[in-house]
């Protein structure tokens, strides 16, 4: 079956530790995001690559990177952890972006910071 | 900046029950999401609603959308323990499917 998957479905880390999460898909969407849910609030988005364009939000932090290296395939890099990270990590994806595309999420990766 | 709200946010209803939530907006949009979240699970896709008086139904969830209005209605028809999840609502103002969430309502339905 096509779907997104997300790796690790839960990741603990230590505060300041880089720590990376990956996202595949089989769908062959071109668009793939990036979301940020705290516990009991909405998801945030973070970024989104469309295709190999990387289109960051205007208020996601520095402490906050990606990486798509190719169509299937893409990471979240938190390069300093800190407690207030700690949330579940969503991965979803599109096909384009036109009006009404329905974006398909993954499991998620819950990440708690130590 | 875009605000998107929804009440209530917590909705505790009995099997049987007819109800329904709301979710506004503060942005002209024709383009109105809802999704289902199951705790600790991701987001189910629910309905695409598209233009002004849209209505979709699934079962016994009817969304609608009045543009005009700013707001999207989620209609429950004679709930079921199965319905218990949390709902969000999303909108789209751009053409860049870049999407503002809801705060979410937590139905909890009781037999």
């Amino acid at each position: 079956d096509a779907m997104v998957i997300q790796n690790p479905r839960y990741q603990v880390t230590q505060f300041g530790k880089p720590v990376t999460l990956s996202c595949s898909q089989t769908l062959n969407h071109n668009v793939m995001y990036w979301y940020q849910q705290k516990s009991s609030q909405a998801p945030k988005l973070l970024f989104h690559y469309y295709d190999k364009d990387f289109n960051n939000e205007a208020d996601t932090p520095d402490n906050f990177q990606s990486r798509r290296p190719n169509t299937s395939f893409c990471f979240l890099d938190i390069r300093s952890p800190g407690l207030g990270d700690a949330a579940m990590y969503l991965c979803a994806t599109s096909k384009g972006q036109a009006a009404g595309t329905r974006q398909f999420f993954g499991p998620g990766t819950r990440l708690t910071v130590l | 900046e875009l605000k998107v709200e929804q009440n209530p946010l917590f909705l505790s209803m009995q099997e049987g029950k007819n109800y329904t939530i709301y979710c506004n907006y503060s942005t002209t949009s024709d383009r109105l999401y809802w999704y289902r979240q199951d705790p600790g699970k991701s987001l189910e896709s629910l309905f695409v609603l598209l233009s002004n008086g849209a209505v979709k139904q699934e079962g016994r969830l009817m969304a609608s959308l009045d543009t005009k209005a700013r707001l999207s209605t989620l209609h429950i028809t004679a709930a079921v323990h199965d319905l218990s999840a949390t709902y969000f609502c999303a909108v789209d103002e751009t053409s860049g499917s870049r999407l503002t969430f809801g705060e979410g309502t937590q139905l909890t339905v009781n037999p």
